[in-house]
């Protein structure tokens, strides 16, 4: 069974760093692409961000270019997300999600998700 | 960086058949046939129920289909059930900005 596991998610101040944990299961982690999703409470989701299998390619939404950064360690079934220079609009639940393995550009399965809240 | 439009909430008696819309541009829905659909239960994660517009995963019941139609694509219920009340969300691929979400749209069975 495919399993996903987020961890790292806590309250944090404005402008101060945050690195999310992924943990896989159940399926060859190195063979799919992996995403980061958020959801603020109460509201819809947003796509975060994007990283192929071997870590060639990385895509951020604009709303985190330049602070976020995502990568994976495939030895270890593990995708992560380092946030710096935290906003109060980055509050959210933070879920990854895994890519189907033929290119649909459709997420097949997600984690619980972790929060994240922002705030003095 | 605007959301795909979809109307906030659709309601329906149980066994009637509902159509949730979601509507984007020529540089999503309208360019591409990845178009995606989840269902997230109350406070759950959620759940891939279409892929590439109409399009169902194993295990997702035939009760939901999807089509889609120039710059709208749609999603329909049969045969609706309680436990679909839900939030449904729809996704697409913009390659601006890789993938982009519906606004949501939260399901009432009456």
């Amino acid at each position: 069974e495919v399993n996903l596991v987020e961890s790292g998610g806590r309250l944090v101040q404005p402008g101060g760093s945050l690195r999310l944990s992924c943990t896989a299961s159940g399926f060859n982690f190195s063979r799919f692409e992996m995403t980061w999703v958020r959801q603020t409470p109460g509201k819809g989701l947003e796509w975060v961000s994007y990283i192929t299998s071997g870590s060639d390619v990385r895509h951020y939404a604009f709303s985190v270019e330049g602070r976020f950064t995502v990568s994976r360690d495939n030895a270890n079934d593990s995708l992560y997300l380092q946030m710096t220079n935290l906003r109060v609009d980055d509050t959210a639940i933070y879920y990854c999600a895994r890519a189907t393995a033929t290119v649909t550009y459709a997420l097949d399965s997600w984690g619980q998700g972790t929060l994240v809240a922002v705030s003095s | 960086q605007s959301a795909l439009t979809q109307p906030a909430s659709v309601s329906g008696s149980p066994g009637q058949s509902i159509t949730i819309s979601c509507t984007g541009t020529r540089s999503d829905i309208g360019g591409y046939n990845h178009v995606s659909w989840y269902q997230q239960l109350p406070d759950k994660a959620p759940k891939l129920l279409i892929y590439d517009v109409s399009n169902r995963p194993s295990g997702v019941s035939d009760r939901f289909s999807g089509s889609k139609s120039g710059n709208t694509a749609s999603l329909t219920i049969s045969g609706l059930q309680a436990d679909d009340e839900a939030d449904y969300y729809c996704s697409s691929l913009r390659p601006s900005s890789l993938y982009v979400f519906g606004t949501g749209t939260k399901v009432t069975v009456l």
